[in-house]
């Protein structure tokens, strides 16, 4: 079974903080996404990553970054957090046809 | 373009059957289903890669006409379990552009 995990299930950070989210996959897939999920607007693709140090937009790329210096690992940036970045953030790891297996997500708080 | 996805929300009871469909303006090769339910990650469900082709997962099944750019998602004799956001995605290029969902709830 594929396993995708997050460092953090519940996070808590104040306005301006620097936020690290990170994620890691053991099945050796190229693609890893980050999304961001919000009551109301679905799934939305913030960065993904088809290797290692490559890295593309998503459609809400304002206001993160990302990183992928070992293939099992995209981690996600926020540069200074602020109040309307509050969600659920949700890693996943793309298989050969593209299907997608999701990490448990991580519910960020910004206050 | 994001896939469409009908009805919004469906409510049923257990043993009852449903239908989700999924629409896309744009070509498609291939249509994923995924749900997720409450409090939790989505979970991929199966991919229909050739037109008409038809997949199952336990009472679950879906079929693809690659031609009308629809898939629907059968659920049959609906279990209590089946409750969750039901999500359509399609490929576009190394990304899958998901659907809004739709809400199943199964009351006994």
């Amino acid at each position: 079974d594929v396993k995708v995990t997050q460092s953090s299930r519940y996070l808590v950070k104040r306005t301006g903080e620097k936020v690290f989210l990170e994620c890691v996959q053991d099945m050796d897939h190229e693609n890893m996404f980050w999304y961001r999920q919000d009551p109301g607007l679905g799934l939305r693709l913030i960065y993904f990553s088809y290797d290692v140090k490559m890295k593309e937009k998503g459609d809400i790329p304002e206001g993160y970054s990302v990183s992928r210096e070992k293939k099992e690992r995209f981690s996600l940036i926020l540069e200074s957090a602020s109040t309307n970045q509050t969600s659920m953030y949700l890693c996943a790891s793309g298989g050969a046809y593209y299907e997608q297996y999701f990490g448990p997500g991580t519910r960020l708080t910004v206050t | 373009q994001q896939p469409v996805q009908s009805p919004q929300a469906v409510i049923l009871r257990e043993g009852e059957d449903a239908v989700i469909n999924c629409s896309s303006s744009k070509a498609l090769y291939s249509v994923h289903w995924y749900r997720q339910k409450h409090g939790e990650a989505p979970v991929f469900l199966m991919i229909l890669l050739k037109g008409g082709e038809q997949k199952g997962h336990d009472k679950i099944s879906a079929s693809f006409n690659e031609k009308k750019q629809q898939s629907s998602l059968y659920l049959t004799a609906s279990q209590l379990s089946y409750s969750g956001t039901y999500f359509c995605g399609t490929p576009l290029g190394y990304k899958l552009t998901f659907g809004k969902g739709t809400l199943l709830t199964v009351n006994p």
